[in-house]
C-alpha cells in the first residue's frame, strides 16, 4: 500500500535552516514525490517535485532558499534563512497508477 | 500563466449531489501533456485526493475508492473547464474543494468550502 509519512510538527529559528521529511512505504522507494506549502488561511502552493535520484524542479516563483534531496524511501525538504513567512503546514504528495496520496503533513513553527 | 478558477455553491443538503466547476485559463482541459484534479481538505480527512480526467485521443477519469460509486467529473472544451459532482452528501462531506493540474498538482484553485448541512 502506498503510503507518505510525516511528522506532525517541526520548529527552528528565523534565519536558521529546517529539513522536513516525507517517508514512502517501503516498497515504493523509486517514487518521486511533491511538496506543498500551506500558509494559515490560505490554499495549498505547490513547491516542487523530488525525484528518486534526489534532483528536483521548483514550482513558479519559489525562492533559491527552498530545496529538496532524497535518500532511500525518504524525500526532503530544506528551508534555509528561515523567514517569518515560512511558518505554515508543508504537505508531500506522490502518484501511482490510478492513485494519489497525501502525507499527513507538517506544521512549521518559525521561533 | 495558468489559472484555476472555482465555482459552485457552498452549502448543500445531505443526501444531494454537491457540484462544483473549474475554469481554465493558460492551458486547455484537453492538453495530451497533463491530467486535471479534485482534491479535497478537511479537519478529520486531511487532503484527499477525489479523482481525475484527462485527454489521450480520448477521455480517461480515475477516482478514489472512497467516492468511486458517487462521483463524476465532467470535461467541457467548449469552455475549458472541467467539473465535480459528488452525490448522496453527507455532512462528512463537508471540506474545502479543490481542483489542480497535473501528477505534481502545480497549479490550484482558489478553493471553494462546501458545507454539507439541512
Amino acid at each position: 500500500q502506498l503510503v507518505l509519512t510525516q511528522s506532525p510538527s517541526a520548529s527552528a529559528s528565523l534565519g536558521a535552516s529546517v529539513r522536513l521529511t516525507c517517508t514512502l512505504s517501503n516498497e515504493h522507494s523509486g517514487y518521486a514525490i511533491a511538496w506543498h506549502q500551506q500558509q494559515p488561511e490560505k490554499g495549498p502552493r505547490f513547491l516542487m517535485k523530488v525525484n528518486n535520484d534526489g534532483s528536483h524542479t521548483k514550482g513558479d516563483g519559489i525562492p533559491d532558499r527552498f530545496s529538496g534531496s532524497s535518500s532511500g524511501t525518504e524525500r526532503y525538504l530544506t528551508i534555509s534563512s528561515l523567514q517569518s513567512e515560512d511558518e505554515a503546514d508543508y504537505y508531500c504528495h506522490t502518484w501511482g497508477s490510478g492513485i494519489r496520496v497525501f502525507g499527513g503533513g507538517t506544521r512549521l513553527t518559525v521561533l | 500563466q495558468v489559472q484555476l478558477q472555482q465555482s459552485g455553491l457552498g452549502l448543500v443538503k445531505p443526501s444531494q449531489t454537491l457540484s462544483l466547476t473549474c475554469a481554465i485559463s493558460g492551458d486547455s482541459v484537453s492538453s495530451y501533456t497533463t491530467t486535471w484534479n479534485w482534491v479535497r481538505q478537511s479537519p478529520s480527512r486531511g487532503l484527499e485526493w477525489l479523482g481525475r480526467t484527462y485527454y489521450r485521443s480520448k477521455w480517461y477519469y480515475d477516482f478514489a475508492v472512497s467516492v468511486k460509486s458517487r462521483i463524476t467529473i465532467n470535461p467541457d472544451t467548449s469552455k475549458n473547464q472541467f467539473s465535480l459532482q459528488l452525490s448522496s452528501v453527507t455532512p462528512e462531506d463537508t471540506a474545502v474543494y479543490y481542483c489542480t493540474r497535473g501528477d505534481v498538482f502545480d497549479y490550484w484553485g482558489q478553493g471553494t468550502l462546501v458545507t454539507v448541512s439541512s
